[in-house]
């Protein structure tokens, strides 16, 4: 079945300390986004990549990082200048049109990182 | 002002009865839009896309564009204890090439 899968699941992170969080998709789309989501809150774009080898920013990407390596993935770094990381993050991929992202983004199931 | 503006909620509507969200957004010139589901502590699904002016129906869900008026909505026929979810709301922004999200109306449906 066609997808996006993230792991883990649920993640702890150290004061001080570094962690990737995993987004894969065999769907064949060239843009993917990583999101932000608070308690209560909506979605926030943190970065974004429409091709490989290529990202933007979003609105809140400082204490994060990117890279587009490979088609499929799409991994996220919260580092330790992300003072307050304890979030829920989705990582979603579209198709892209001309190039425009205006097509439908679809999600994977989220990872909750919390600070121990 | 708020580029995609929902309601939060709660909106609570009895079991069977038609449930209308609603949505403004700030840019004239999208022309994308978008209706999530989100359960609680799950991740968004999409519900409906709606490109043109007008409705556009699916099952019991009903999506609305008035693109002058810059407001999309989303009706719930016959609405159901399992339709209770927050309702994301979601614009294509052309000038920054990125869709957008409302934060969401929160729906209850009230048996």
């Amino acid at each position: 079945d066609g997808g996006i899968t993230q792991s883990p699941k649920y993640l702890f992170r150290k004061e001080g300390q570094n962690v990737t969080l995993s987004c894969e998709q065999n769907l064949n789309h060239d843009a993917m986004y990583w999101y932000r989501q608070d308690p209560g809150q909506g979605l926030r774009l943190i970065y974004y990549s429409q091709i490989v080898n290529d990202f933007q920013k979003g609105d809140i990407a400082e204490g994060y990082s990117v890279s587009r390596e490979k088609k499929e993935s799409f991994p996220l770094t919260v580092t330790s200048a992300q003072k307050n990381p304890t979030a829920f993050y989705l990582c979603a991929s579209s198709i892209v049109v001309g190039s425009y992202s205006n097509q439908p983004q679809h999600f994977g199931d989220g990872t909750r990182l919390s600070i121990l | 002002q708020k580029e995609v503006e929902q309601n939060s909620g709660p909106l609570s509507v009895p079991e069977g009865a038609i449930a209308s969200l609603n949505c403004t957004y700030s840019d004239r010139v999208s022309q994308s839009f978008f209706w999530y589901r989100q359960y609680s502590g799950k991740s968004p699904e999409l519900i409906m896309s709606i490109y043109s002016n007008g409705d556009k129906e699916d099952g019991r869900f009903t999506a609305q564009l008035n693109k002058a008026s810059q407001y999309v909505s989303l009706l719930i026929r016959d609405s159901q204890p399992s339709d209770s979810a927050t309702y994301l709301c979601a614009v294509f922004k052309s000038s920054a090439s990125k869709i957008i999200f409302g934060s969401g109306t929160r729906l209850s449906i009230r048996p």
